[in-house]
């Protein structure tokens, strides 16, 4: 079956430091891939997506993400946190065939000063 | 991006009693939405695709007549929760696609958090 897996259900990192949330996939084919990013009661904000070409992707707030089919891995990174980037990461795979979002368990981020 | 509302934001009611959620497509059409439900500290799940101009295609151990969903319009997707339980509180997320050359990309509305007392 086709599924997404983040590993690390919690990250905390210092304000300043880099940051790179793991994101495995499960599909024959390669998905279209997708970081979303949902702040407390928020809806969820798209930070980026890859569909083909360059497999390094770039996004929204200084993230970006590289597919490396050879793992089936899609990992979120940012050179720099911010405070302001405390929330909850969802990686997302849109299957084709049956015309959906899955979504992994999500990484809650965690910020110190 | 599109935007997607949701209405109302929250809402507290008894057990037994239905409630009713918005979700609109403000700056496109959606032949198809979707809905999810959020439990704490979990992911989403999808619940069902809402198709406009037919039924709604529901996953596996969704109870369809509990959930259920309208598509009256291109820009407007319902979802009553029927004689509602404590259980059933969640957060519920609507998503519809992004549109024109961007189908697969969904674009979520900000959820609406019910709590069935």
């Amino acid at each position: 079956a086709q599924s997404v897996t983040q590993p690390d259900i919690h990250i905390t990192v210092s304000e300043g430091a880099s940051l790179e949330l793991r994101c495995n996939y499960s599909y024959g084919a390669t998905p279209y891939l997708f970081w979303y990013v949902q702040s407390p009661g928020q809806g969820l904000q798209l930070l980026l997506k890859y569909f083909s070409g360059d497999t390094l992707v770039q996004g929204i707030k200084g993230f970006e993400a590289e597919f490396k089919r050879s793992q089936s891995s899609f990992n979120l990174r940012k050179p720099s946190v911010h405070w302001s980037d405390a929330a909850e990461y969802f990686c997302a795979a849109f299957i084709q065939g049956a015309q959906k979002l899955v979504f992994g368990q999500g990484t809650r981020l965690t910020i110190n000063p | 991006g599109a935007v997607v509302s949701q209405h109302p934001s929250w809402v507290i009611c008894k057990s037994g009693t239905s409630v009713k959620i918005e979700c609109r497509s403000l700056d496109f059409q959606a032949t198809t939405m979707f809905w999810y439900r959020q439990f704490p500290k979990q992911s989403l799940m999808l619940m069902a695709t809402s198709n406009e101009g037919s039924k709604a295609t529901y996953e596996q151990g969704v109870e369809k007549d509990k959930f259920l969903i309208n598509h009256a319009s291109l820009t407007l997707s319902t979802l009553t929760v029927t004689s509602a339980h404590p259980e059933d509180s969640s957060f519920y997320i609507c998503s519809g696609p992004g549109g024109q050359g961007s189908p697969d990309t969904q674009y979520f509305g900000p959820g609406t958090r019910l709590t069935v007392l």
